[in-house]
């Protein structure tokens, strides 16, 4: 138990639907993040959202379309998948994205299956 | 970006050290070391991280190179709960490129 809970844990949708993945910390955590982890690939950063704005999008199709209402809370929103989009999607949280000396938590991740 | 170079695969012996090694010959006087692992099907978890003195917690010691361009995560006696795969990141310290990014990672094997 890491203090970053993600839901659901597995996903199974087809390429027409929208869905969305949920993240949520109470760590008090200021800085919040959305990684993607493809089979036997190294874990690539989509999205970084500092005191709920968002700080950086590395060039991500706008079918991940990420919100973070509050401090405590990140969504991806998915919508016209491809099936290359299939992968491990994790969620983490740091207390602050500026500072170096910190560690970030990591949510256990949602397995999405894109059909 | 400073980049960390590590070797794809390492196997251990249960109860033994273990000593990863991590290459960052580009590594920059503000840039902290950070080592995470992943174990199976599970999100990566922090181990321990440092920036020019040796480090030591309750899972690991980090012994940082003189000239920090090398680095290595010790693992006392590993367990086969130790299994996983361990990633070396360098956090820039420059403005605008510090957040986390990994690379492949070394593939620990731990026999029993």
């Amino acid at each position: 138990e890491t203090g970053v809970t993600q839901t659901p844990r597995h996903l199974v949708m087809g390429m027409t639907n929208k869905k969305s993945l949920k993240c949520e910390q109470h760590l008090g955590h200021n800085a919040m993040y959305w990684y993607k982890q493809s089979a036997k690939k190294p874990l690539e950063l989509m999205f970084v959202y500092s005191l709920e704005e968002r700080v950086e999008n590395n060039s991500v199709p706008s079918r991940f379309s990420p919100e973070c209402p509050n401090s405590s809370h990140l969504f991806l929103h998915l919508h016209t998948l491809q099936p290359e989009d299939s992968a491990l999607y994790l969620c983490a949280s740091s207390q602050d994205r500026w500072d170096l000396n910190t560690e970030a938590f990591f949510g256990q991740g949602t397995r999405l299956t894109v059909v | 970006d400073a980049k960390t170079t590590q070797p794809n695969s390492m196997e251990s012996n249960e109860e033994e050290p273990v000593h990863l090694p991590c290459n960052h010959s580009t590594i920059s006087g503000t840039d902290y070391i950070h080592w995470y692992r992943q174990l199976p099907s599970q999100g990566p978890e922090y181990v321990i991280h440092g920036l020019t003195s040796n480090v030591n917690n309750r899972m690991a010691s980090l012994a940082i190179a003189e000239d920090r361009k090398s680095s290595t995560l010790i693992l006392h006696r590993a367990t086969l709960r130790d299994a996983a795969v361990y990633y070396c990141i360098l956090r820039d310290g420059t403005y605008n490129n510090n957040d986390m990014r990994f690379g492949a990672g070394t593939r620990l094997t731990v026999k029993p």
